[in-house]
């Protein structure tokens, strides 16, 4: 089944600097890819995804980039604001009969005012 | 204008009683999904309906049973909760299968087992 990585487990940034989260997949039948932001006892959010063939999506502060080759695509934020802090989930959906999203195990967000 | 409704927001249990969680939704998609999330982890599968044919998890304990009677509700049934299966239980729906669509999640019930 699919495997997904996520890295780094907790970043830490000053308000106004970019943020890099990175997620790595095992699946090359992956085809879809969607980034969840979790804010504390709230429901994940759907943010930004990205298709099998597209290589980078963008909307206002937020992007994500996708290396099928190398399987793996990340998420940037830009001029990050307080409001950004949360866990912030990368996903995986596996091609074929496995109909389901694999999550990566979470990035703690923390903008510093 | 909520979409994928819980009920309840949190839920208080004894080991071994067992306890249903409510999902509903006004989207009328076809896929609703059953995931339990512990904390500082992430959500974790543990069934999910196309319309009426029921998917399970290998993984996914005997002890948790899914009921969906029509397209708009869907239970989770913990016929025996323990202790380890204290965590939020979130819903989430889909209009179709393979990626092709979002899943939207619902609120969660927060689940407590004395």
């Amino acid at each position: 089944g699919e495997n997904v990585e996520q890295h780094p487990s907790t970043l830490s940034v000053q308000e106004g600097d970019s943020a890099v989260i990175k997620c790595t997949y095992s699946d090359s039948a992956s085809n879809y890819f969607p980034w969840y932001k979790q804010e504390l006892g709230k429901r994940p959010q759907l943010i930004i995804d990205i298709r099998s063939n597209v290589g980078e999506k963008k909307d206002q502060r937020i992007a994500v980039t996708l290396n099928k080759t190398a399987k793996h695509f990340s998420l940037h934020i830009t001029e990050t604001q307080p409001e950004d802090s949360a866990v912030y989930f990368c996903a995986a959906y596996s091609g074929g009969s496995n109909y389901k999203l694999t999550f990566g195990k979470g990035t703690l967000l923390t903008v510093n005012p | 204008d909520a979409m994928v409704i819980q009920n309840p927001r949190y839920q208080v249990t004894q080991f071994g009683k067992p306890v249903t969680l409510s999902c509903s939704q006004t989207l009328n998609h076809n896929v609703m999904y059953w995931y339990q999330q512990k904390s500082s982890q992430a959500p974790k599968l543990l069934f999910h309906y196309y319309d009426k044919d029921f998917n399970n998890e290998a993984d996914t304990p005997d002890n948790f049973q899914s009921r969906r009677p029509n397209t708009s509700f869907c239970f989770l049934d913990i016929r025996s909760p323990g202790l380890g299966d204290a965590a939020m239980y979130l819903c989430a729906t889909s209009r179709e299968l393979g990626g092709v669509d979002t899943q939207y999640f619902g609120p969660g019930t927060r689940l407590t087992v004395l």
